[in-house]
């Protein structure tokens, strides 16, 4: 298993300009999320889903988009670049029942910055 | 909101001393999860462990223990015989049972083993 793969590994955008980050698992996880770190913060969740078709808010939701149309994938989009989007962000994925939280398994990590 | 509180933004210790790494947290939740993870160099991160509030028994990995209290809402992470490998940022994160889609992250403790 590839576990949770992340595309790209580094990226570098002007500020307003719109990109995709990609992320796939292949352990037929249900839930998947996204996280962003920023020095002295730790992770902060930005978008998560629950199953195909379903996607909630984090913590820190403004300025990016989520859509989940398969199990596998869960890609992150962001819609006009800032500065304050400059981050290292973190894809994670993981079993979940109704009431059960599991640990979760991250990807590498793509490292933006935002010009 | 929940919260983790990871007071110690950077901990430097000989190899072969011992180390123990802070995690307070806050939750309104009787149901609830705590996990440890780690940050190595290279920058992925790795589930270390994963603890549910009804069980306080403290649990032992090799030279990795972790010392749960709930009278204190504490999970703290002791490392005995530190190595040099053992440098990394920990991460310490909890999750609620009524809302165990969203976890919180606390802020990190960078630790680093001197040789």
């Amino acid at each position: 298993n590839a576990g949770v793969t992340q595309t790209p590994k580094f990226q570098v955008l002007k500020t307003g300009q719109s990109m995709t980050l990609q992320c796939a698992q292949d352990m037929n996880h249900e839930y998947m999320s996204w996280y962003r770190q920023d020095p002295g913060m730790g992770l902060r969740l930005i978008h998560y889903s629950v199953g195909a078709g379903i996607t909630d808010q984090g913590e820190v939701p403004n300025g990016y988009n989520v859509s989940r149309s398969t199990t596998e994938d869960f890609p992150l989009r962001l819609l006009s670049a800032a500065p304050s989007q400059t981050s290292v962000y973190f894809c994670a994925s993981s079993y979940s029942t109704a009431q059960l939280s599991y640990e979760q398994y991250f990807g590498p990590g793509t490292r933006l910055t935002v010009t | 909101a929940q919260k983790v509180t990871q007071a110690q933004t950077e901990i430097s210790v000989v190899e072969k001393e011992d180390v123990t790494l802070d995690c307070v947290y806050e939750t309104r939740d009787t149901t609830y999860y705590l996990f440890w993870y780690k940050q190595p160099p290279s920058g992925e991160l790795v589930f270390l462990i994963r603890r549910n509030s009804f069980d306080e028994q403290n649990e032992i990995s090799g030279r990795y223990s972790w010392n749960f209290q709930k009278s204190t809402s504490s999970f703290n992470f002791t490392i005995t015989a530190s190595q040099v490998v053992d440098s990394a940022v920990y991460f310490c994160a909890l999750s609620e049972a009524y809302n165990n889609n969203d976890m919180r992250f606390g802020a990190g403790t960078r630790l680093t083993v001197k040789p």
